[in-house]
């Protein structure tokens, strides 16, 4: 069945840039059914959706973190990325990536990865 | 950006006992909604979309149902393995946005 793995660097300092990475296994990437995204989730508190983009590279944000995210998508590799500019310790938290369907709800999840913010 | 409210924050609930979890947009999205069960060191899982399909697998004892402004997420009677935290999620409008979360424990 389909699997999602995020990798990426688990220690970012303050005013760099934190970049993971999704691989998607056991299905097409390029399918027109479904968007691919990335939630997080800061330690002990609720989910908030990053972006999501389609195969064409389409991308759609969350307003709150427009200005700081880019998220790529390769589909040779079969993978799509999460960029996001001058991280502070707000921004540690667990990051899923997911599949999403039509845009809609998100399934399956990445087991996800820990991202601390520090110097 | 709607707002999702989840009430209540935590449900303390006995093995067997039926739950009733509450969530509520600030405007409506008609039935783009979905409900995800989250364990603890997991990810999220899905549960329902559409406010009242079950995905794959999920056990009947979950329902939704609802629409507009208000859905709930019924457990009909609590296994063991259903305290856990729960959370919605509407997909009517760009940014999608998700409820705070329910805890369900056990009492």
């Amino acid at each position: 069945q389909l699997q999602l793995q995020e990798s990426g660097p688990g220690l970012v300092k303050p005013s760099e840039t934190l970049s993971l990475t999704c691989a998607v296994s056991g299905g097409s990437i390029t399918s027109s059914a479904y968007y691919w995204g990335w939630i997080r989730q800061p330690p002990g508190k609720g989910l908030q959706w990053i972006g999501s983009i389609y195969y064409n590279g389409a991308t759609y944000y969350n307003p709150s973190l427009e200005s700081r995210v880019t998220i790529s998508v390769d589909t040779s590799k079969s993978q799509f990325s999460l960029k996001l500019r001058s991280v502070a310790a707000t921004d540690t938290a667990e990051y899923y990536c997911a599949r999403q369907t039509g845009g809609n709800w998100f399934d399956p999840w990445g087991q996800g990865t820990l991202v601390t913010v520090s110097s | 950006e709607i707002v999702m409210t989840q009430s209540p924050a935590t449900l303390s609930l006995s093995p067997g006992e039926r739950a009733t979890l509450s969530c509520r947009a600030s405007q409506s999205v008609s039935s783009d909604l979905a409900w995800y069960q989250q364990k603890p060191g997991q990810a999220p899982r899905l549960l329902i979309y559409g406010a009242s399909t079950r995905a794959t697998g999920v056990p009947a004892r979950f329902s939704g149902s609802g629409s507009g402004t208000e859905f709930t997420l019924t457990i009909s009677s609590l296994q063991s393995e259903d305290f856990a935290v729960y959370y919605c999620q509407e997909y009517s409008h760009w940014p999608q946005t998700f409820g705070q979360g329910t805890k369900v424990e056990i009492k």
